[in-house]
């Protein structure tokens, strides 16, 4: 089946400081990511959806400024968490589509397996 | 946007029983209805899924309903198991519009001894 990577797993900064989160899709390419935030017994709020080669879209109440999304290839999605404070300690996934699916698979996602941040 | 809905958010059931999650979505062009299990601090796990064009989808114990005229649909897990205790997420997407998977808030399924 296809597979999501996530890295870091877990990290724990400062707060000012910027993080990188790196989405994969390890064996398939994905023109669409999308990244996601969860806090502590909530659901998962969709943030962004990440296309490769252009700008993402953002959901409306996400800063893009703060939360810089790059799809810089079809298997690589990064978000990057600047001037990072306590309230941005969260569980960050990704999730990547299936290229050209069709045959009732339209639509499938693969959720990587999330990064926890922890802001000081 | 789309907006969806799920009830209960606890549910505690006998080991054996079943157990049934329903949920309402607000996007009649959603046509994509994946159920997750998500235990603490893992990926959601795809379960189950249903589409439009389909109003009842069966897996070993697990089965889901879809109505589309009132916009619900529902999860029903048969003979529960302790293993079946986590959370589970409904959630609704349009596959030809643009992919988003909107989800509920969740429902914590206790499976009791």
């Amino acid at each position: 089946g296809a597979v999501v990577s996530q890295h870091p797993s877990r990290v724990i900064c400062k707060s000012g400081t910027s993080v990188k989160i790196e989405c994969r899709s390890l064996d398939f390419q994905a023109t669409t990511m999308f990244w996601y935030r969860q806090f502590p017994k909530q659901s998962l709020m969709l943030m962004a959806t990440s296309n490769e080669g252009s700008k993402a879209t953002y959901e409306q109440g996400v800063e893009k400024d703060k939360f810089l999304i790059n799809h810089a290839s079809l298997t690589l999605s990064t978000l990057t968490v600047t001037s990072a404070h306590p309230e941005d300690s969260s569980f960050y996934i990704c999730s990547a589509r299936l290229l050209g699916l069709a045959g009732g698979l339209e639509g499938t996602q693969y959720f990587g397996p999330g990064t926890r941040l922890l802001v000081l | 946007g789309e907006n969806v809905e799920q009830h209960p958010s606890t549910l505690s059931v006998q080991e054996g029983d079943s157990a049934v999650i329903k949920c309402t979505y607000s996007d009649s062009a959603s046509n994509y209805f994946p159920w997750y299990k998500q235990e603490l601090g893992k990926r959601p796990q795809l379960i189950i899924d249903i589409r439009s064009n389909v109003g009842e989808k069966k897996d070993q114990r697990i089965a889901v309903t879809l109505n589309k005229t009132a916009k619900h649909f529902s999860l029903h897990i048969t003979e529960t198991q302790p293993e079946d205790s986590a959370v589970y997420f409904c959630a609704a997407s349009a596959t030809n519009r643009d992919d988003k998977i909107i989800f509920g808030k969740g429902t914590r399924l206790h499976i009791l001894p």
